[in-house]
């Protein structure tokens, strides 16, 4: 099981891009890397996922270099209501496909 | 949306005592899923559920957790005789694919249930 490494928080202002970067040197060929996001006492929620280069949808994109050991979610222009805790996760640890959490990234927006 | 829902939201109960936090997938998917969350920690795996038995669990799903598909809507979790460290958040997720390659594809999470154990 790949390991993640991101940083623990990050603060930014409203309107501002918001890039999160997460470590996995470890990745296996066929891991996709996800990010989830939870706000204060709720479930996560999927954000995007993705196997490598560019995703983007509606919410975020997800730039992955061609080595794959890393990765960054990019939030363009946070609100405050973008406050949460982003989790990186990669593969699963087997077919049962449990996720695993870190510890993630808190982002604080100010206003 | 469809979205997957839980009860109670809260729970209270006594050590020693059993619960049961019930959970509604999402209709369609056929994998199912418990994580706890102790207030200030990570969010952890617990057990996971398909074609009606255990495909994985953790060290966490010890013999005082069981979880049940009582009919075709609910996925239960039952803890036999409550510890004051199973007080957490209990979060029951659902998704439609499980198989290969690994991690592509999207748990949804119900709210919660916060448990409380004094």
């Amino acid at each position: 099981l790949a390991k993640t490494t991101q940083p623990i928080s990050m603060d930014s202002y409203e309107g501002q891009e918001v890039n999160i970067t997460c470590s996995h040197n470890n990745i296996a060929t066929n891991d996709y890397i996800t990010w989830y996001q939870q706000f204060p006492s709720q479930g996560p929620r999927f954000i995007i996922q993705g196997y490598k280069t560019k995703v983007t949808n509606e919410v975020a994109s997800l730039f992955i270099p061609a080595d794959r050991k890393s990765s960054t979610l990019s939030l363009p222009r946070v609100s405050l209501s973008d406050t949460a805790v982003y989790y990186c996760l990669v593969g699963a640890d087997n077919a049962g496909n449990m996720l695993t959490f870190g510890g993630g990234t808190r982002l604080m927006v100010k206003p | 949306e469809p979205e997957v829902t839980q009860t109670p939201s809260h729970q209270v109960t006594q050590m020693g005592q059993e619960v049961i936090l019930r959970c509604v997938p999402i209709s369609n998917h056929l994998y199912f899923y418990w994580y706890r969350q102790i207030l200030g920690q990570k969010v952890e795996f617990l057990v996971s559920f398909y074609n009606n038995e255990i495909s994985e669990k953790s060290e966490i799903f010890d013999d005082q957790f069981s979880v049940e598909r009582p009919d075709g809507s609910n996925f239960t979790l039952k803890i036999r005789s409550t510890k004051l460290e199973d007080s957490a958040m209990y979060f029951c997720a659902s998704s439609d694919e499980g198989g290969l390659p690994r991690g592509s594809y999207e748990q949804y999470f119900g709210p919660g249930t916060r448990l409380t154990v004094t």
